[in-house]
């Protein structure tokens, strides 16, 4: 089976940085995606670990260790518009072709 | 590059009925997801197709159907209609091209009230 873990919620302040951290069992392993989920609105990609270290994309960065099953998402200089649900997904062999696991997603809140 | 696109974006029917729902994958994507979402479940896996072949498919019942036709556009179907349907429908394309390790691009969604 396959399995996926964010915590539910978490809160900043605008200004600051947030890590968003995802824990993953699966039977193999190929690829780690985070996604933006804003409310009322569809997933969109932010970003994907298939090796080990640190992905930077402008405020965005993934980190996956596959070793630990543990990806973050971090969020620097967060602003207003960054409050929405970040869902954690997983791609493996078992799954097929382009199919995602996703986790139930952590709703993060930034306020003033 | 237009994106992916969906209809209806909205959707009441009652228990019983059936409904299609239809897809439109961002041009030159030849794979097509669906996935279901919920509150309770977040986001579960219905079926993936790939020129016209279904090539995956999520543990949701018979009920759930699928196609693909040859221009890639996909339309699921659900028959007999029960109340745990209600739930927003995501269609999502993705391309074997690209350092994007093959990421799933989501359109609108369907929301549909089963009443």
């Amino acid at each position: 089976g396959q399995n996926i873990d964010q915590p539910t919620e978490m809160t900043a302040t605008e200004g600051a940085i947030v890590q968003i951290n995802c824990t993953y069992q699966t039977s193999g392993f190929n690829g780690l995606f985070w996604y933006q989920q804003h409310a009322g609105e569809a997933p969109t990609f932010l970003s994907y670990n298939v090796l080990d270290g640190l992905e930077e994309k402008g405020r965005f960065s993934s980190f996956l260790s596959r070793s630990k099953g543990y990806s973050y998402l971090l969020l620097k200089e967060l602003q207003m518009k960054d409050s929405a649900s970040y869902l954690c997904a997983v791609r493996s062999p078992d799954s097929g072709y382009s199919t995602l696991t996703f986790g139930k997603g952590t709703m993060l809140l930034v306020s003033p | 590059k237009a994106g992916v696109t969906q209809t209806p974006r909205y959707l009441i029917k009652t228990r019983g009925q059936q409904v299609t729902l239809s897809c439109s994958p961002i041009s030159g994507h030849r794979s097509v997801s669906w996935y279901q979402q919920t509150p309770g479940q977040g986001l579960q896996f219905l079926f993936e197709y790939f020129s016209e072949t279904q090539r995956n498919k999520g543990n949701f019942p018979g009920r759930f159907s699928g196609r693909q036709f040859s221009n890639s556009r996909s339309e699921m179907n659900v028959s007999t209609l029960e109340l745990g349907d209600s739930a927003l429908y995501l269609c999502a394309s993705s391309s074997p091209r690209g350092d994007t390790g093959r990421a799933q691009y989501f359109g609108p969604g369907t929301r549909l009230l089963v009443l």
